[in-house]
């Protein structure tokens, strides 16, 4: 059964970096596209990035000059690092797999990352 | 990358049916049978519930289907259960960013 958790600091400081990784079991970070989403609190979902072993890179451009995935195949994880943050970017952060036809169909549990001083 | 609009609100009784709509622009929906639906419980992580329009994962009740016509998609759920209340949110392929885009979520109350 593949399973996929999210990990990294909930409490990140103004205009620094968040980093978060997301380990994957069951399967190998090779084999899938994998995808970072957050949801700030009360509002919906937002898609930040799909990597697929640090090729094909895709970012959504309201975060693409702030945002770095990556693929780690020897750790079988996945990573995401979101320079210069603000409150706006306080919200709980999943990572999740992505199957043909852009559908999320494993999610991690998410982690709530707020971003103050 | 613009959102999906769905209805911020739907409801029906217990055994009843609920079709929520989610609306995208010709870009998002024209070309490609990529439109996915997400149920999500407070404090849970979403759950893929349809994929590529009409598809069910395993374990997902037949009582949930999607369709899609022109630009608008829609999450149909039949014989409402009161644990199908709950958040749904549409997700289409985006194209030209070669990423998904999310609608903003269907609040379902079972009354």
């Amino acid at each position: 059964q593949v399973q996929v958790q999210e990990s990294g600091p909930g409490l990140v400081k103004p205009s620094e970096t968040l980093s978060l990784t997301c380990t994957v079991s069951g399967d190998s970070v090779s084999n899938f596209h994998w995808s970072w989403i957050r949801q700030s609190a009360g509002k919906g979902l937002e898609w930040i990035g799909r990597s697929y072993i640090d090729e094909n890179i895709n970012y959504n451009p309201a975060f693409k000059s702030r945002v770095t995935m990556s693929v780690d195949t020897s750790k079988n994880q996945f990573s995401l690092k979101l320079r210069s943050v603000t409150a706006a970017d306080t919200a709980v952060y999943y990572c999740a797999r992505v199957r043909g036809g852009f559908a999320l169909d494993i999610w991690g549990q998410g982690t709530m990352v707020t971003v103050s001083s | 990358q613009s959102a999906l609009t769905q209805p911020p609100s739907a409801s029906a009784s217990p055994g009843q049916s609920v079709t929520i709509s989610c609306t995208g622009t010709s870009s998002d929906f024209g070309v490609y049978n990529y439109v996915s639906w997400y149920q999500q419980h407070p404090g849970k992580a979403p759950k893929l519930m349809i994929y590529e329009v009409t598809k069910r994962p395993s374990g997902v009740p037949d009582r949930f289907s999607g369709s899609k016509s022109g630009n608008t998609a829609s999450l149909t759920v039949s014989g409402l259960q009161p644990e199908d209340e709950a958040d749904y949110y549409c997700s289409s392929y985006a194209g030209s960013n070669n990423l998904g885009v999310f609608g903003g979520g269907t609040r379902l109350t079972v009354l």
